[in-house]
């Protein structure tokens, strides 16, 4: 157990839609990140966030938005859904935003868009 | 985003010692060579990282050559348990982890 939970563990819903990805860090660690992983695209990076501020964006679609609110939880929204955003959605936390800082990873969101 | 090459996969007898290699030329002097592994319907986990200097924890050991060009990741003693994708992430200054495809280590019992 990593400490990092996600919710929900899965979901389902349908194109057009709107989705909302939820994560608390691990107690004490400040910075969060998201990934996603698909069959063919593998893990890629979307955007970290540090107590509460954006630090570093990648290949994270204009329909997906995140923040991260002062207790420190973070979420993902995806909207306009499409049967390509099927993916594990995960979430990492580290004590810090640098580079000498591990990742602890959640368990993920499996979403399913039908 | 620098780059690095695995195997895309390599197998090992349990309770033998696993060197998986990977190599990153165009690594920068500030990049921190990163492994992490992904055990089957799991997130990826931590496994050791460093940045110059060979660097050893409970759960492995990191070899970095001395030009920095490859790394080498050491399991002393392969369980079953440490079958999984293993990957050599290159982490710069824009602390994102860019994966590659990783190695798929299969332990035979």
């Amino acid at each position: 157990d990593s400490g990092v939970t996600q919710t929900p563990k899965h979901l389902i819903t349908a194109t057009g839609q709107r989705v909302t990805l939820r994560c608390s860090p691990r107690s004490g660690d400040l910075s969060v990140y998201w990934y996603q992983q698909s069959l063919d695209q593998g893990l890629q990076f979307l955007i970290q966030y540090y107590n509460g501020e954006e630090r570093a964006k990648g290949n994270i679609l204009e329909r997906f938005s995140a923040q991260q609110f002062p207790d420190l939880h973070s979420e993902l929204n995806l909207s306009s859904l499409e049967l390509g955003d099927s993916a594990l959605y995960f979430c990492a936390s580290s004590a810090g935003p640098g580079q000498s800082y591990e990742q602890y990873f959640g368990p993920g969101t499996r979403l399913t868009v039908t | 985003d620098a780059k690095t090459t695995q195997p895309n996969s390599m197998e090992s007898n349990e309770e033998e010692p696993v060197h998986l290699p990977c190599n990153h030329s165009t690594i920068s002097g500030t990049d921190y060579i990163h492994w992490y592994r992904q055990l089957p319907s799991q997130g990826p986990e931590y496994v050791i990282h460093g940045l110059t200097s060979n660097v050893n924890n409970r759960m492995a050991s990191l070899a970095i050559a001395e030009d920095r060009k490859s790394s080498t990741l050491i399991l002393h003693r392969a369980t079953l348990r440490d079958a999984a994708v293993y990957y050599c992430i290159l982490q710069d200054s824009s602390y994102k982890l860019i994966f590659g495809s990783g190695t798929r280590l299969l332990v035979r019992p």
